[in-house]
């Protein structure tokens, strides 16, 4: 199985700030095949960026996701309120699987 | 506009199989090259994806919990079905109805159906 690990778990900062959030791969993703997705809480996860760095119909350019083979970053370039939340990144290249999970909390 | 919603029971008993529907709108499983699956989400706890189905039928499972999950599909009604059967606590959770786009990506959610498992 192809694992995803997410760090930080938590990240402490404020409104305004840049925000970097990683996911490495046990294993090469081929043709970038990672998506990340933002759960708000009590809310469903809503997809921000397919295809390693595309982001998704109606999601600000604040959002940018890079990286390729096992490493891939999700940066937020200035945080507003709403986006303080919990980031799943997600691989789909041998079948489907989900990191654990970054919080990103008000500091 | 895309919208799903799951239905099913809030509670389910140990042992007791789960039966979970998917009522879907704005897109057709029978024209589309989309797919729709399920993920769930214990509390407090990471993703974790289920199933999907396809137009043709064509179904994959969650390696670990393919002896326990079928999915099945009424394309007339725009409806997926997913049964998961020996439910235990440790399944206790939301589950969410999803599209998957026809690369992989999942591209709409559910509202997710918080489902129990208690005697």
């Amino acid at each position: 199985e192809l694992v995803l690990t997410q760090s930080p778990g938590t990240l402490s900062l404020s409104p305004g700030e840049r925000a970097t959030l990683s996911c490495r791969a046990s294993q090469s993703i081929s043709s970038n095949y990672l998506a990340w997705y933002q759960q708000r809480p009590g809310q469903a996860p809503r997809l921000l960026v397919f295809a390693g760095s595309s982001r998704a119909t109606g999601i600000p350019d604040r959002f940018s996701g890079s990286g390729f083979g096992t490493d891939f970053t999700l940066t937020i370039s200035r945080l507003e309120p709403e986006d303080f939340a919990v980031y799943y990144c997600q691989q789909y290249s041998k079948s489907f699987t989900f990191g654990g999970g970054t919080k990103v909390e008000i500091k | 506009q895309v919208t799903l919603r799951e239905s099913g029971p809030a509670l389910v008993k140990p042992t007791q199989t789960l039966t979970l529907t998917c009522a879907f709108s704005g897109f057709s499983l029978s024209t589309t090259a989309m797919s729709v699956g399920w993920v769930r989400q214990p509390p407090g706890k990471a993703l974790e994806w289920l199933a999907l189905i396809d137009r043709d039928d064509e179904k994959l499972y969650s390696t670990s919990l393919k002896t326990r999950l079928t999915i099945s599909k009424d394309s007339s009604k725009n409806q997926v079905v997913l049964t998961m059967t020996n439910m235990e606590p440790v399944d206790t959770g939301t589950y969410y109805c999803i599209r998957i786009h026809n690369s992989g990506w999942f591209d709409n959610w559910g509202q997710g159906a918080l489902v129990t498992v208690s005697s």
